[in-house]
């Protein structure tokens, strides 16, 4: 399989823990992507990567989530001190730049803030 | 700014009937605009997109969509629904003129296709 793959697909952890997910993009794409879904709601965007440079950071993405992209190839998403709002599913996506682009996604991964 | 409505949650069709899952956007300048399907407990796949060109653009599996620059719509149709389809929908949009590149998704439409 060369698609996005996400570890772990599911988390659950008790509030005030710190938690980290990993993403590992198409081989060949240059851009990663983090959205965060909740029930009922589209993607929406957190952040993103060309290559190891971090290039867009949304408001949501508070001082409690930081996300890196080491060497440009596989990313990971960390929240500290988690509560119970962050309960969502994680979902990375990768890309080629480009004007339009295609951006393709992940299974997600879902967590639970007990 | 740049936003996507879908204005139904969900859309019910018999299998076999034409099926329409709407969108309409906005955005200060030109549009990109895409559609994906998310299964449950999965993650998105991607459908079809318009960049420029043919207004109507077919995708996969049967799926087409028509860009509609003076409704600002870009309507998922197939001509023929297969209880298979049943999914939720996204619609997406960029817009190319504000040097970001991150999509705006709307809330979805959830399609339910009765045998």
């Amino acid at each position: 399989d060369t698609g996005v793959s996400q570890d772990p697909r599911h988390k659950i952890t008790k509030r005030g823990q710190n938690v980290t997910f990993r993403c590992d993009p198409i081989s060949e794409h240059n851009r990663l992507y983090w959205y965060r879904q909740t029930l009922g709601q589209g993607p929406e965007f957190l952040t993103y990567f060309q290559n190891e440079a971090q290039l867009e950071k949304s408001r949501l993405l508070s001082d409690r989530f930081s996300a890196e992209r080491p060497k440009g190839s596989f990313s990971t998403l960390e929240i500290q001190r988690t509560e119970q709002g962050d309960s969502a599913m994680y979902l990375c996506a990768s890309s080629i730049s480009g004007g339009g682009e295609t951006q393709y996604f992940g299974p997600g991964t879902r967590l639970l803030v007990l | 700014a740049q936003s996507v409505a879908q204005p139904e949650d969900q859309v019910n069709v018999a299998e076999g009937n034409p099926l329409t899952v709407k969108c309409t956007y906005s955005v200060s300048g030109n549009p990109y605009l895409f559609w994906y399907v998310q299964y449950p407990n999965r993650g998105l796949q991607f459908l079809l997109k318009y960049i420029t060109g043919d207004n109507l653009v077919k995708g996969s599996y049967g799926f087409e969509a028509e860009f509609n620059k003076s409704q600002t719509s870009f309507h998922l149709k197939k001509p023929s629904a297969l209880v298979s389809d049943s999914a939720l929908y996204f619609c997406a949009v960029r817009d190319w003129n504000s040097g970001y590149s991150t999509l705006t998704f709307g809330k979805g439409t959830m399609l339910l296709v009765s045998p």
